[in-house]
């Protein structure tokens, strides 16, 4: 089956903690990996990986992804109170267009 | 990136009537996509929405209930047809950003339908 499993599924860390949110999937043919922020409704995009091994990087957050592995993770260091949202992770297959979600992991950022 | 206005923002309806979503894209687009996130769960793709032809409607999603419309490239609607509480859910539209190298979403469409 085409799962996109993430983990964990929510957390709560203090302000100024790292924290690093998974994401495995089963299936090894696809074009990207991508992941996005859900604040209230719409995510937001954060990153796109397409390249094993090549951490992408914008200001306190990042990413890589490990093909062989099958997993990616999102680090988010110094963490603040407006990083607490949704993190979804999304599989972009070889054909079509439809993302492939996993559930998402719930993180909350207290003071 | 490209920016998607989205309405309405969030809508409560009687069960048995119908509502229509509408995406607007600040620039033209071939595909537009519209997602379904239920209460709890992570968004699941409705459809995908070409100008000019038919929309394709994934496995678990007819045409009956979820008609679509696509007039420009830069236009699309989701109508939810006789709903039901189980419709209950965020309705989101997305594009294809080839800016952003990635996938824009709209604001997002809460409906609750009571």
């Amino acid at each position: 089956e085409d799962k996109v499993v993430q983990s964990p599924l929510s957390l709560v860390v203090h302000e100024g903690d790292t924290v690093t949110l998974n994401c495995s999937y089963e299936v090894t043919n696809f074009r990207s990996l991508l992941w996005y922020k859900q604040e209230k409704k719409a995510p937001t995009f954060l990153f796109m990986l397409t390249s094993s091994g090549i951490e992408k990087k914008s200001g306190r957050l990042s990413s890589i992804l490990d093909k062989k592995e099958l997993f990616s993770i999102l680090n988010i260091t110094a963490t603040q109170t407006g990083d607490s949202a949704v993190y979804l992770c999304a599989r972009l297959p070889n054909s079509g267009y439809a993302l492939n979600f996993g559930k998402g992991t719930s993180l909350l950022v207290t003071p | 990136s490209a920016v998607i206005s989205q309405k309405p923002s969030r809508d409560i309806c009687q069960r048995g009537t119908s509502l229509t979503i509408q995406c607007q894209v600040d620039s033209q687009v071939t595909m537009m996509f519209w997602y379904r996130q239920q209460p709890g769960q992570s968004l699941t793709l409705i459809a995908t929405a070409n100008q000019g032809s038919e929309a394709t409607y994934e496995s678990g999603f007819v045409i009956d209930k979820f008609p679509i419309s696509r007039p420009n490239l830069t236009f699309s609607t989701l109508t939810v047809s006789n709903m039901s509480p189980e419709d209950s859910s965020i309705y989101l539209c997305s594009v294809e950003d080839l800016l952003l190298i990635g996938y824009t979403f709209g604001s997002g469409t809460r409906l609750t339908v009571v």
